[in-house]
């Protein structure tokens, strides 16, 4: 089964407003990731953040992570059109860090 | 540094047949995904090495589905018979670290299946 699941399904925002991404999942995890496809393309890693960290930037990304509710959220701050893509939250669990993913948000930046 | 290749991207086969997928990982990448994403969902992972071992395939539909790592450096991931709901892209991903697992993937190989 999919262990994270995305929420929005789908975000259409303008060209420099921000956009929050959230993602929830199921068991203890070591880590969690945030990849990003382009239509028709491969899944790129953006961001990571580990069990024992709240917050994490990488540009114009900033994560969050609550492991007490087991939730996190994306977000991309001045959007571009560029940025339209599936958003896709990967967990990854102790025992073996398999990563598994949810069914990812569908974010849509209009210029 | 040369990326994750797939081959073939793209493949038609009518269901019964079978059909295999080869991926070549970074080199020095220990770890190995074979993922299959089915339109408009997320990537399912179906199968997880660590060098030529199996680490997780509990996804996996072993009645149809197989794959191996034999040397741990590439991999085939088959399919047979194929079945009309087996249509998907197959990704495959690499990883050279096993405590954080940043995954590097391919471009995919899409089955259709008719």
């Amino acid at each position: 089964s999919q262990q994270g699941e995305e929420d929005p399904q789908a975000l259409s925002i303008q060209e420099g407003e921000n956009a929050t991404m959230n993602c929830s999942y199921k068991t203890s995890i070591n880590n969690l990731q945030w990849y990003r496809q382009n239509s028709g393309r491969g899944l790129v890693h953006l961001i990571l953040i580990r069990s024992n960290e709240r917050e994490n930037h990488s540009g114009r990304l900033r994560v969050t992570l609550d492991t007490s509710k087991k939730s996190s959220s994306l977000l991309i701050t001045a959007s571009r059109a560029a940025d339209t893509a599936s958003y896709f939250c990967a967990t990854g669990r102790f025992a073996n860090n398999d990563m598994r993913f949810g069914a990812g948000t569908r974010l849509t930046v209009k210029p | 540094e040369a990326g994750v290749a797939q081959s073939p991207r793209y493949k038609i086969i009518e269901k019964r047949q079978s059909v295999a997928f080869w991926c070549n990982p970074i080199s020095g990448h220990a770890t190995l995904y074979w993922y299959q994403q089915i339109l408009g969902q997320g990537p399912k992972l179906l199968i997880q090495f660590q060098n030529n071992g199996v680490v997780d395939d509990s996804q996996l539909p072993k009645d149809r589905f197989s794959a191996e790592r034999l040397k741990g450096v590439d991999s085939t991931l088959k399919i047979q018979p194929a079945k009309l709901e087996d249509s998907a892209v197959y990704l495959c991903a690499s990883s050279s670290d096993p405590g954080a697992n940043v995954l590097t993937f391919g471009a995919g190989s899409r089955l259709t299946v008719l």
